[in-house]
Order: C-alpha cells, then sequence, then structure tokens
C-alpha cells in the first residue's frame, strides 16, 4: 500500500510569488490534515479536511493560504503571495474515518523556502 | 489554549543507555496521546499511541511510554538504546472534546543523538 506521498519535495521561490503543494493521502482516507512546521519550532496544524469538506481550518495562518480538495482525493494548498515568514516544512497527514480512530499517516513534507 | 511541553531539546546518550524523554500537556479533558519519530531523510511516523485502558503502553523497537493522568504527562522510555535510534522524537495530543477532528498538538521535539 502506497503511504502518503507529497510534491514537491523542496521549493524555493522569491517573495510575492506563488506555490503550490500536493498531497496524496492513502487511498480510501477520508480526512487529510495539513500541519507545517517553521525552524526551530513545534509542528502546527492547518486545516483538516474530510472527503472535500473543510472540517477545521483554525490553523490557517492567513488568508493567503488556501488549501482545496476536490473530489476528496488529493490536496493542494497554494500560497500566494509568499512572504519570508511562510518559509518551512509543510507536512501531510491522512486517517481513515474510524470512529476513535486518530491515526495520522504523514508525508515526507515539502520544505518551503521563500527568499 | 492546549500545548505539549517536551522537556529536552537535545539529548545525547552512549549505545545501552537508557532513555526517557519528557512529555506535558495542558488539557483538562479526555486525550489521545501518541509518540512520532522522525528518523533521517524520512517522513514522521507512529512510535506508539494511547486511546484507553492500560497506562503504560508499547511501541514499535522496544519503546513504551506511560500516561500518567494526575501529572499530564505521557513520558517516552526505552531501556536501551541503539545508534540507529537516533532520530527526533514528537510527542503528540489530541483532544477528545465535541466536535473533535483528530488534530494534532505537538510539541516542539527532542533530537536524541546516541553515540556508537
Amino acid at each position: 500500500e502506497a503511504g502518503v506521498t507529497q510534491f514537491p519535495s523542496h521549493s524555493v521561490i522569491e517573495k510575492g510569488q506563488t506555490v503550490t503543494l500536493r498531497c496524496d493521502p492513502i487511498s480510501g482516507h477520508d480526512n487529510l490534515y495539513w500541519y507545517r512546521r517553521v525552524m526551530g519550532k513545534e509542528i502546527k496544524f492547518l486545516l483538516h479536511f474530510v472527503k472535500e469538506s473543510k472540517q477545521d481550518e483554525s490553523g490557517m495562518p492567513n488568508n493567503r493560504f488556501l488549501a482545496e480538495r476536490t473530489g476528496g482525493t488529493y490536496s493542494t494548498l497554494k500560497v500566494q503571495p509568499a512572504e519570508l515568514e511562510d518559509s518551512g516544512v509543510y507536512f501531510c497527514a491522512s486517517s481513515p474515518l474510524a470512529g476513535g480512530s486518530y491515526e495520522q499517516y504523514f508525508g515526507p513534507g515539502t520544505r518551503l523556502t521563500v527568499t | 489554549a492546549q500545548s505539549v511541553s517536551q522537556h529536552n531539546h537535545h539529548v545525547i546518550l552512549s549505545e545501552a543507555a537508557s532513555l526517557e524523554l519528557g512529555c506535558n500537556y495542558s488539557y483538562g479533558g479526555t486525550v489521545n496521546l501518541f509518540w512520532y519519530v522522525q528518523y533521517p531523510g524520512q517522513h514522521l511516523q507512529l512510535l506508539l499511541k494511547y486511546f484507553s485502558g492500560d497506562p503504560l503502553v508499547k511501541g514499535i523497537k522496544g519503546f513504551e511510554a506511560e500516561f500518567i493522568k494526575s501529572k499530564f504527562s505521557f513520558n517516552l522510555r526505552k531501556p536501551s538504546v541503539q545508534w540507529s535510534d537516533t532520530a527526533e522524537y514528537f510527542c503528540a495530543v489530541n483532544a477528545q472534546s465535541s466536535g473533535n477532528t483528530g488534530k494534532l498538538i505537538f510539541g516542539q521535539g527532542t533530537t536524541l543523538q546516541v553515540k556508537p
């Protein structure tokens, strides 16, 4: 069974540019999460999808971040325009929709560097 | 606000030494608790988890953790570390409140370096 995949693995962009990160969850996992780790800090929750619906986007930093999950499969996270403080590692995780089961499977992360 | 605190940011041990990594959380309700590990160049993977029942849980690679509700703690232990345990370790908490979306609150991470 394939794990969670993320693309690209690394992105370097200039301030003001746009970047789109992609996450492919494990097949059949309805729950998809985005997290971010800024250097030296803890991993922080950004948002949660159940299928194509946003269940919780309380962690999104501001309206420069837009996440989508059309069709309830893969998800994209767009940053537009990027700022220096957006640099960090963006993790995606997925889990099956099962009562009481909250084990999340993580992807390798996308390292975003904004210069 | 809920938070998770890991006591040590960087730990250096020799092989065969015992390991204990501290984790405390702030949340008064029922929680699910996790320890994740990230080996160099690899993705985060689950070491062990606690949902309910026996507060002493065993995970992969000889790791275990004990949930002490009165202390809001979930410390990770291993009796004898190996060089291959060199990695970054993350404690995470999910609060079982109404409308629980499963989101995880992470600690800052502890980097473990095991010297051969």
